[in-house]
């Protein structure tokens, strides 16, 4: 069974752009989290996805979108990049929405960097 | 609101030796907890996890880890480092069955084995 995929795997941009990452999820599971990994902050999670509706969002402020489609493939957008966006981008994903088999499959990340 | 502290940002262990790494966590609901691997350039990959039941928990690569309720702490062990094993590891806990799946990561703790 294939594993999480991320696309592109490396992205550079310049401030003021947009740039949108792309997510499949292993095949089954419906739910895709979104989390951003950088030295200064560390790991922090941006949002969770199930059946196409937002479920759960962290502390990020609103240049930071995404989506769920019908196929559980997900996207995140980030809108008038900043320097401090430059970060890891890991997608995860999960079977189910509750109960002990929560563990997050994560994806090998988008590196966005900043100019 | 959930916490999650790796004492260590850096262990040196030479190989063969036995590995600890530390892990104490605060939540005010019962915890699912989990310990992840990161290599260089790569996602993570998930070692063990606890969710309810035995709290010696046994992993992939020959680790395990011993849920403690009354130290809060989530230790990871390996009796005897290889060098493979040398990567990021990151403790991370999750509200337990609240369909809350968003991890709450620690800052990491950076494994060095020494030939």
């Amino acid at each position: 069974k294939a594993g999480v995929t991320q696309t592109p795997r490396y992205l550079i941009k310049t401030r003021g752009q947009q740039v949108t990452l792309s997510c499949s999820p292993i095949s089954g599971h419906r739910s895709v989290s979104w989390y951003q990994q950088t030295p200064g902050q560390g790991l922090q999670f941006l949002f969770e996805y199930f059946s196409e509706t937002q479920r759960n969002k962290g502390n990020f402020p609103g240049r930071f979108s995404g989506r769920q489609f019908s196929n559980s493939r997900s996207e995140m957008n980030v809108s008038t990049l900043e320097l401090g966006d430059s970060a890891l981008y890991l997608c995860a994903s999960s079977l189910a929405i509750a109960g002990v088999n929560n563990e997050q499959f994560f994806g090998p990340g988008t590196r966005l960097t900043v100019l | 609101a959930q916490s999650v502290t790796q004492l260590g940002s850096h262990v040196s262990v030479s190989e063969g030796a036995l590995v600890l790494l530390r892990c104490n966590y605060s939540s005010s609901v019962p915890p699912y907890l989990f310990w992840y691997v990161q290599y260089p350039n790569q996602g993570l990959q998930l070692l063990l996890k606890y969710t309810t039941g035995a709290t010696l928990v046994k992993g992939i690569n020959g680790f395990e880890a011993e849920f403690k309720k009354s130290e809060t702490s989530f230790h990871l062990t390996k009796p005897s480092a290889h060098m493979s094993d040398a990567a990021e590891y990151f403790c991370a806990v999750s509200d337990q069955g609240t369909g809350r799946r968003a991890l709450t990561f620690g800052s990491g703790t950076r494994l060095q084995v020494q030939p």
